[in-house]
């Protein structure tokens, strides 16, 4: 079954406490990216990747690192957790082929509580 | 920059009307437009992908249009049943190879039986 996989699905840390939320696809996808989504604010980008080694920012990539040394795994990093990085933080992917047709898959969310 | 709107935030109708979602985007110089489905809490499920050289596209008993030069794009929901409740998402993919997308703020959709 083609899909992205994410975990945590829920977390609950202390600010300042590193942290990592790995995010996984079996689809061959090209791309993938984080976003977070936050009420008022609706979902916005946080680092794409446009292949392997391949990384950007998107909109919001303040206190956020990534990486990707693989082509199925985008892991988003927080180095030093605040609590405005709490938020509902969703990993996608799509394809890449030029066509026009690439859906981005989501995964299923990391709801993530910053003390 | 690219802003996407979409009216109305929120609709409650009752099982069976047909139902049309709005999404405006200000920018026409877009590659594709999806509306996505997402349930509270969940992630969010793609529904239909228009490609910047489509007119529609059609799902069951979704259809979605889209109108670049007058930048929008409709959501028309046939005989809305109660599991269609949910929030749904249209968002516009940029030109220029990073696909970044913008996403307006949904639409909050109630059927009640």
């Amino acid at each position: 079954e083609a899909q992205v996989t994410q975990n945590p699905r829920y977390l609950i840390t202390v600010t300042g406490k590193k942290l990592t939320v790995t995010c996984s696809q079996n689809m061959n996808h090209e791309y993938m990216s984080w976003y977070r989504q936050d009420p008022g604010l609706g979902l916005r980008q946080i680092y794409y990747s446009m292949n392997v080694e391949v990384t950007d920012k998107g909109d919001v990539p303040e206190g956020y690192k990534v990486s990707r040394k693989e082509k199925r795994n985008f892991p988003l990093i927080l180095e030093s957790p605040s609590p405005n990085q709490t938020s509902l933080y969703f990993c996608a992917s799509r394809q890449t082929s030029g066509t026009g047709q690439e859906t981005q898959y989501f995964g299923p969310g990391t709801r993530l509580l910053v003390l | 920059k690219q802003e996407v709107t979409q009216i109305p935030a929120a609709l409650s109708v009752p099982e069976g009307e047909n139902l049309v979602l709005n999404c405006s985007f200000t920018d026409s110089a877009i590659y594709n437009l999806q509306w996505f489905r997402q349930d509270p809490g969940k992630g969010l499920t793609s529904l239909l992908l228009i490609q910047s050289s489509q007119r529609e596209q059609t799902s069951g008993r979704l259809n979605a249009s889209l109108d670049k030069s007058s930048g929008r794009s409709t959501l028309y929901i046939a005989a809305s049943q109660p599991g269609d409740s949910a929030t749904y998402l249209c968002a516009v993919y940029a030109l220029g190879g990073s696909y970044i997308p913008t996403f307006g703020r949904g639409t909050s959709l109630i059927v009640h039986p």
